[in-house]
């Protein structure tokens, strides 16, 4: 069974840096691309970027180049979210989410559960 | 402002069928396949159509999907109150980027 498991909810200060994390299971995690989508309090999906754990190939959505560290540490099917000074306006939910493909057409198919990150005073 | 236009809200009452439009352009949805994602109150997205209008294994038939030119539309069939739910559709730009929907949430009164 295919499984992306989310690390814990974290409450952090202005300024902090934190790492989140999400692990893969029941199947090949350096062969799928994983993606991150935020989710801010109330409304809708809006793409981060993705990783390729086998090679680390990494793409950002322009929004996020620079705001936020995607990572992947394929011996032990994790792949990482990270900023280095966090915002009070990076307060969201985080989802991982595997890139799934069947002749050529992409879609995501298992996503984590969502990782709630709160950044206040 | 969402590169995928959505309207913000839909509903039905049990039983009948709603449609929801995704209106994109030649760059996305002109060009690459839709998927839809429905959201739960309180969970995670799922994939709900992939490819304009196939649906993964467990998603009921009730559910169909449609693309043509630069629009794209879910329609949802014998609505049920389980279908109460947020709607995204997405695609893919060459990037490897997803451009989503803004979403809609589906009311069934």
């Amino acid at each position: 069974e295919v499984q992306l498991v989310q690390s814990g909810a974290e409450v952090k200060k202005p300024g902090d840096s934190l790492k989140i994390s999400c692990k893969g299971s029941g199947y090949s995690f350096t062969s799928y691309w994983i993606g991150w989508v935020r989710q801010m309090p109330g409304k809708g999906l809006e793409w981060m970027g993705i990783i390729y754990p086998g090679d680390s190939d990494t793409r950002y959505s322009p929004p996020f180049q620079g705001q936020v560290t995607i990572s992947a540490d394929k011996s032990i099917s994790t792949a990482y979210l990270q900023w280095s000074s966090l915002k009070a306006s990076d307060s969201a939910i985080y989802y991982c989410a595997r890139r799934g493909y069947d002749s050529g057409f992409y879609y995501l198919d298992f996503w984590g559960r969502g990782t709630q990150v709160t950044v206040s005073s | 402002q969402s590169v995928l236009t959505q309207p913000p809200s839909a509903s039905g009452t049990p039983g009948q069928r709603v449609t929801i439009s995704c209106s994109g352009s030649s760059s996305n949805i002109g060009s690459k396949t839709v998927n839809w994602y429905q959201q739960l109150p309180g969970t995670a997205p799922k994939l709900l159509m992939y490819r304009n209008n196939q649906r993964p294994s467990g998603v009921p038939d009730r559910f169909s999907g449609s693309k043509s030119g630069t629009s794209a539309s879910l329609a949802i069939s014998g609505l049920q109150s389980e279908d109460e739910a947020d709607y995204y559709c997405a695609a893919w730009d060459d990037n490897l980027n997803v451009v989503f929907g803004g979403g809609t949430k589906l009311t069934v009164l």
